[in-house]
């Protein structure tokens, strides 16, 4: 699976949109990013997958840029409950021999305040 | 609907004890994965089943690790003979299919003292 690049951590203020970003320059066309957050003490949630297209759910929306490079996910209005390390995985689609594992790496501290 | 759940949430262990861990998958997940997350840093991969079949097994970091999923429903994550370097938290996570979206559990939280 490709690897992907975030910045270690970014603040947010409560009720701004948040836009994180991820660097994936090598990942390959049957490759998805997936979006994960872990709040303190649970286990990560999912968030959002994208293959191509921008894609938009309850939570946040994902831009893909044109080159499949990178993506940025958005919270659209931070709340503080949105604290939390977000990971950026690429993963390889259905059909590949990966079964599906997800490679975490060191994930985005958003920190959201007041 | 019910999501992933693990028992027990937090475990003591004097080195050298064994543990089991259990993951309880969303009901009719055939997809069952085993994380394992050192304390700051992300989850990693130790092992996978597809129903009852044990099919990727490469992150498990020693041969006192065994996981098994015999019904193809609750998994057992065990260890044996703990050390120190085992504490962690374990993290099981469901898809319904190989290959689509996991769904995580709470984790276990496991100190070995």
């Amino acid at each position: 699976d490709a690897k992907t690049t975030q910045p270690t951590s970014m603040d947010c203020a409560e009720g701004r949109a948040a836009n994180l970003p991820c660097n994936h320059s090598t990942i390959s066309g049957n490759e998805y990013v997936y979006w994960y957050r872990q709040i303190h003490s649970q286990g990560p949630q999912y968030i959002i997958h994208g293959l191509k297209n921008n894609e938009t759910n309850e939570m946040a929306s994902l831009i893909i840029t044109e080159d499949r490079k990178s993506s940025t996910l958005i919270l659209p209005h931070a709340t503080l409950r949105d604290t939390a390390v977000y990971y950026c995985i690429v993963r390889v689609a259905a059909g590949g021999t990966s079964y599906g594992k997800l490679t975490f790496g060191q994930g985005t501290i958003l920190t959201v305040h007041p | 609907g019910a999501g992933v759940s693990q028992s027990p949430r937090y475990k003591v262990a004097k080195r050298g004890q064994d543990v089991a861990l259990r993951c309880d998958p969303i009901s009719g997940h055939v997809s069952l994965f085993w994380y394992q997350q050192a304390l700051g840093q992300g989850p990693e991969f130790l092992t996978y089943f597809q129903n009852e079949a044990q099919l990727d097994k490469s992150g498990l970091p020693s041969d006192r690790f065994f996981a098994e999923r015999p019904e193809g429903s609750v998994s057992t994550l065990k260890i044996q003979r703990t050390q120190q370097e085992d504490s962690a938290v374990y993290l099981c996570a469901s898809s319904p299919l190989w290959g689509e979206t996991q769904y995580f559990g709470p984790g276990t939280r496991l100190l070995v003292l």
